[in-house]
């Protein structure tokens, strides 16, 4: 049963154009996302995040937008450049009730982007 | 400023063999996370460790044990190794559980192939 979902498995943009990835998710306990961006032969790198308790988030040319209603949420890059080709992964987070238990991302299958020159 | 160091890059084991995969966090993390990502999936979350304890588990198996030794690396073993056990094993550390806004910094990763 897979919790966060990411549709697309590949996606091509023209460069200079806007690059949009979704997300959606099923668990209505998350209250956490991320996106990481990946390079072949490197580890996952943290590219944005938002909490549950906003609907939009933005970092330079990156902006997460979460809808709640309907548990999806969208990371978009304006514009987009040849660097940003990588495979997107969505992850979301669920805070432990208390001070003590564990923290995990749960990951989707990722999307990867292909930013044309 | 060193990142997350994990060891070794590849390797290859038969079925039923018993591997262990090491992992330094980033300087100044204490906790240490790991993470099995198979071919065309994303990553998944097996254990994750902090003051030397494992705080919560994923859903594997027994076969996969850890350790977190007083200087906060982390050793991941696994034991009677099945050909699905074939993936990328990635190592995450933080400072605390959840980190600066939830982020995990990962490794480059431990390319482990059964055969």
């Amino acid at each position: 049963d897979q919790q966060v979902k990411q549709n697309s498995p590949s996606l091509s943009v023209q460069e200079g154009r806007i690059s949009i990835l979704n997300c959606d998710y099923t668990n209505s306990m998350f209250d956490y996302f991320l996106w990481y961006k990946k390079y072949p032969a490197e580890g996952p790198t943290f590219l944005i995040s938002i909490s549950s308790i906003k609907d939009k988030n933005e970092d330079g040319r990156f902006t997460v937008f979460l809808n709640k209603s309907a548990k999806h949420l969208s990371l978009h890059i304006v514009p987009s450049q040849p660097g940003d080709s990588a495979v997107y992964f969505c992850a979301a987070s669920q805070t432990p009730h208390s001070g003590a238990g564990s923290y995990q991302l749960t990951f989707g299958k990722g999307t990867k982007l292909s930013v044309i020159p | 400023d060193a990142g997350v160091t994990q060891s070794p890059t590849h390797l290859i084991k038969t079925r039923g063999q018993q591997v262990t995969l090491r992992c330094s966090p980033k300087s100044g993390h204490d906790t240490v996370s790991w993470y099995q990502q198979a071919l065309g999936q994303g990553p998944q979350f097996i254990f994750q460790y902090y003051e030397e304890e494992e705080r919560q588990r994923g859903n594997f198996p027994d076969r996969f044990s850890g350790h977190q030794f007083p200087n906060y690396s982390s050793e991941l073993n696994v034991n009677a190794l099945l050909l699905g056990d074939s993936a990328l094993y990635l190592c995450a550390s933080s400072l605390g559980m959840r980190g600066l806004d939830g982020e995990l910094f990962f490794g480059e990763g431990s390319r482990l192939t059964v055969l």
